[in-house]
Order: C-alpha cells, then sequence, then structure tokens
C-alpha cells in the first residue's frame, strides 16, 4: 500500500530536550510539507521541500529544523528554541505542480512534560 | 483578519440533511480552491479542488466558489453519520502555489 507514515504516534518533550519526528512516503512524491495543527489556528506550514537536498521555511520556521537527504523521508527536528511545541504535527506530500493534492499522513501528537 | 475565516462550528444536523460549509477569503489573488475532510486524530485527505468561479460536483459533494464576493462553500447531499468530521477550506495563489493557506476548520457532526 502506497502512502505516508509518521512515527511516533506520541511523543513527549521534557524542557531544553531536541526531539525528531519521523516522516516517510512511498508515493514516490518529490514535494513533502510539514505542518502545525493548533487548535482554533487551523494548519500552518513549517517547512517543505521540493527535492532532495533542498528545502524553505513556511510560515512558522522558527524553533524547527528540517533535512532532506532520501526522497522518501523529510524528518522534523523540534528544537528546544521552540517554546511552544505542544501541537499536532502533520506531514505531507505531493506531486511537484499538484500542490493541491497532498496526501497528508496521520500525524504525530507532540506535547510538553 | 486572518487571510481565510472559517467558522469553527459545531454544525450539528441530522442524517439526510443537505450541509452548507462556507470559507471567505482576503486574498483575491487566491486562485485554487480546495477542501479537505480530517477525521478525529488523523490526517486531512483532499476531498474536491477546483481552479476557478462556479460549481463543481462529485457524487454527494459540490463545491461551489464565487471570486466576486470571495467566498467558497461545500456542499453535502444526503448526509451520513459517516460524514461527520472536520472539513478544511485551503487555497493557494499561482506565486505561491506549493503554499496552502488554510482555513480554521469547521467541525461537522450527523446524528441518526
Amino acid at each position: 500500500d502506497g502512502g505516508i507514515t509518521q512515527s511516533p504516534k506520541y511523543l513527549f518533550r521534557k524542557e531544553g530536550q531536541n526531539v525528531t519526528l519521523s516522516c516517510e512516503q512511498n508515493l514516490n512524491h518529490d514535494a513533502m510539507y510539514w505542518y502545525r495543527q493548533d487548535p482554533g489556528q487551523g494548519l500552518r506550514l513549517i517547512y517543505y521541500s521540493q527535492i532532495v537536498n533542498d528545502f524553505q521555511k513556511g510560515d512558522i520556521a522558527e524553533g524547527y529544523s528540517v533535512s532532506r537527504e532520501k526522497k522518501e523521508s523529510f524528518p522534523l527536528t523540534v528544537t528546544s528554541a521552540q517554546k511552544n511545541p505542544t501541537a499536532f504535527y502533520l506531514c505531507a506530500s505531493s506531486i511537484v505542480g499538484e500542490w493541491e493534492t497532498q496526501y497528508f499522513g496521520p500525524g504525530t501528537r507532540l506535547l510538553v512534560l | 483578519q486572518k487571510e481565510v475565516e472559517q467558522d469553527p462550528g459545531p454544525l450539528s444536523v441530522p442524517e439526510g440533511a443537505i450541509v452548507s460549509l462556507n470559507c471567505t477569503y482576503s486574498n483575491s489573488a487566491f486562485q485554487y480552491f480546495m477542501w479537505y475532510r480530517q477525521y478525529s486524530r488523523k490526517g486531512p485527505e483532499l476531498l474536491m479542488y477546483t481552479y476557478s468561479s462556479g460549481n463543481k460536483e462529485d457524487g454527494r459533494f459540490t463545491a461551489q466558489v464565487d471570486k466576486s464576493s470571495k467566498y467558497i462553500s461545500l456542499f453535502i447531499r444526503d448526509s451520513q453519520p459517516s460524514d461527520s468530521a472536520t472539513y478544511l477550506c485551503a487555497m493557494s495563489h499561482a506565486g505561491t502555489a506549493s503554499k496552502l493557506t488554510f482555513g480554521t476548520g469547521t467541525r461537522l457532526q450527523v446524528t441518526l
């Protein structure tokens, strides 16, 4: 089955700790995205990548970092600089040029201890 | 003011009712309009998209775009309990087509 997997489903972060959220896709899509979803705010774009070894900041990139070493993988690191990391994080992918058809993973809920 | 406004609901309707979900937007450059459905604790899935004014129909779903009023709608006919979810509108423009701007979502509950 083709799709996007995210792990873990739940993640707990301690003060001052960096944590990494995994996103893998086997849809052969070039473009991948990370969104943050907070109650009452909808989805906000953190980072996106249209090709391996290249990525761009979205609207709320501060306190986050990404890498795109493989087409299938787009991990997101939430650094200690992100002061309010509690949220639902969603990874998505699409064919370049078909931006409207983004396929989303099941999400990772990040909680701060 | 947010670029995309969407009533958060919740909206509760009986099974079989026609549902109307709406978004307004302020950026006249938006050209592409999408509706996503998100079940609780899951990722969104694309329902419909359109890039022009007018109506687009797919089964029980109809997407309507009125660019002159900066208003889009999603109609669901013969609503089912399985339609209970949060519906998100999203938009983009040609200059930054890869960046979607989402509404906050409307939570819909279809009751038996």
